[in-house]
């Protein structure tokens, strides 16, 4: 079964513009889970959908969004980059709602913001 | 007080000792409880998974749970070189929270 799928790898982008990050989940999972990973703050929630709809949300602001397709494949957006929106992003599957299942991560798209 | 917590480290350990790492949390209604590795640059791969108080074992990884003392612990038997990593404790609580991560170094 393939894993996790995240793309792009890398991102260079400057200050002010927007970015999308695109995740394709493992087959027959339908929970999609996204992440930001800094070193000085770790792995921080930003959102989580399940069946095309948002069922979770981080502390970050409105310019982080993302949505999921009917595929179970999902995008997350950034506006307005700033710089300390450099981080790893990271998006991790899971069968369905996240009661007791794991879950499974991406390679994760690495961001810089300049 | 944040939800998860771990030492940080860096946690040394010699090649073939235990290596011991803790992880306590706040959530008394947490019940799915996991142990991540991360590699220096790789996202992070589920190594445990524990649901109920006890031990649980798998080959050279043992997770422990204490749900009244809330705290959740890993052992590494037999460290190898290749066990040199950051390890991510986690719980479900509603969604999935992560600690910081306690950094491994298995020295040959």
């Amino acid at each position: 079964k393939a894993g996790v799928t995240q793309t792009p790898r890398y991102l260079i982008k400057t200050r002010g513009q927007q970015v999308t990050l695109s995740c394709s989940p493992i087959s027959g999972h339908r929970s999609v889970s996204w992440y930001q990973q800094t070193p000085g703050q770790g792995l921080q929630f930003l959102f989580e959908y399940f069946s095309e709809t948002q069922r979770n949300k981080g502390n970050f602001p409105g310019r982080f969004s993302g949505r999921q397709f009917s595929n179970s494949r999902s995008e997350m957006n950034v506006s307005t980059l700033e710089l300390g929106d450099s981080a790893l992003y990271l998006c991790a599957s899971s069968p369905g709602r996240l009661d007791n299942s794991p879950l499974h991560f991406g390679n994760g798209t690495r961001l810089t913001v300049t | 007080q944040k939800e998860v917590e771990q030492n940080s480290g860096p946690l040394s350990v010699p090649e073939g000792a235990i290596a011991s790492l803790n992880c306590t949390y706040s959530d008394r209604v947490s019940q799915s409880f996991f142990w991540y590795r991360q590699y220096s640059g790789k996202s992070p791969e589920l190594i445990m998974s524990i649901y109920s108080n006890g031990d649980k074992e798998d080959g050279r990884f043992t997770a422990q749970l204490n749900k009244a003392s809330q705290y959740v612990s890993l052992l590494i038997r037999d460290s190898q070189p290749s066990d040199s990593a950051t390890y991510l404790c986690a719980l479900n609580n509603n969604d999935m929270r992560f600690g910081a991560g306690t950094r491994l170094t298995v020295k040959p």
